[in-house]
């Protein structure tokens, strides 16, 4: 079974604070994905990387960064955090190909306070 | 722009009962079709998905799905719901011919949490 693992259940952090949120995958994976996810929103991509060091936007990007320097890790970061980055965050993988399902993490629930 | 609606954000049945859970899609080209289910406290996992094999799709735990072009739906349903089902399910699309450095950018509704009466 693949295996995504978010560092992190639940984070509480302040106001201005850089933080990072780290996933890793054991299914060598070639795409990675960070999906927030908010009530009645559903889930909204932030960015996704397809290979090493390789990245992209997604719909959300603004007020974050991502790092991907090997293959099974993925990090989301947000450099000075806001209260409106107070969400259930989702990491992602997939091999490559349109109508490959991805496979999910448990979520890091991140408090802005 | 793709776009996924699901109507409902909240279904209640009783146990025993039908399930349907409604999706409708907006996309220039066929598309990929999935439907996640995410338990409390737990990250989602692919219930069932259409790559144009076949219009009716089935899935784990006795769901399927039907994809019906000429409507641009994806309905999820269950002949009887069971008190185990009681989750959110979420609706995704991803456009097929839009590839995108080869990922596979799923847009996904905004979910509909089912929940089941004793």
């Amino acid at each position: 079974d693949v295996k995504v693992t978010q560092s992190s259940r639940y984070l509480v952090k302040r106001t201005g604070e850089k933080v990072f949120l780290e996933c890793v995958q054991d299914m060598d994976h070639e795409n990675m994905f960070w999906y927030r996810q908010d009530p009645g929103l559903g889930l909204r991509l932030i960015y996704f990387s397809y290979d090493v060091k390789m990245k992209e936007k997604g719909d959300i990007p603004e007020g974050y960064s991502v790092s991907r320097e090997k293959k099974e890790r993925f990090s989301l970061i947000l450099e000075s955090a806001s209260t409106n980055q107070t969400s259930m965050y989702l990491c992602a993988s997939s091999p490559p190909g349109l109508n490959s399902p991805l496979h999910f993490g448990n979520g890091t629930r991140l408090t802005v306070t | 722009a793709q776009s996924v609606t699901q109507l409902g954000s909240h279904v209640s049945v009783s146990e025993g009962a039908l399930v349907l859970l409604r999706c409708n899609y907006s996309s220039s080209v066929p598309p990929y079709l999935f439907w996640y289910v995410q338990y409390p406290n737990q990250g989602l996992q692919l219930l069932l998905k259409y790559t144009s094999a076949a219009t009716l799709v089935k899935g784990i735990n006795g769901f399927e799905a039907e994809f019906k072009k000429s409507e641009t739906s994806f309905h999820l349903t269950k002949p009887s719901a069971h008190m185990s089902d009681a989750a959110e399910y979420f609706c995704a699309v991803s456009e097929s011919g839009v590839v995108r450095n080869a990922g596979n950018m799923l847009t996904f509704g905004g979910g509909t949490r089912l929940m089941v009466k004793p």
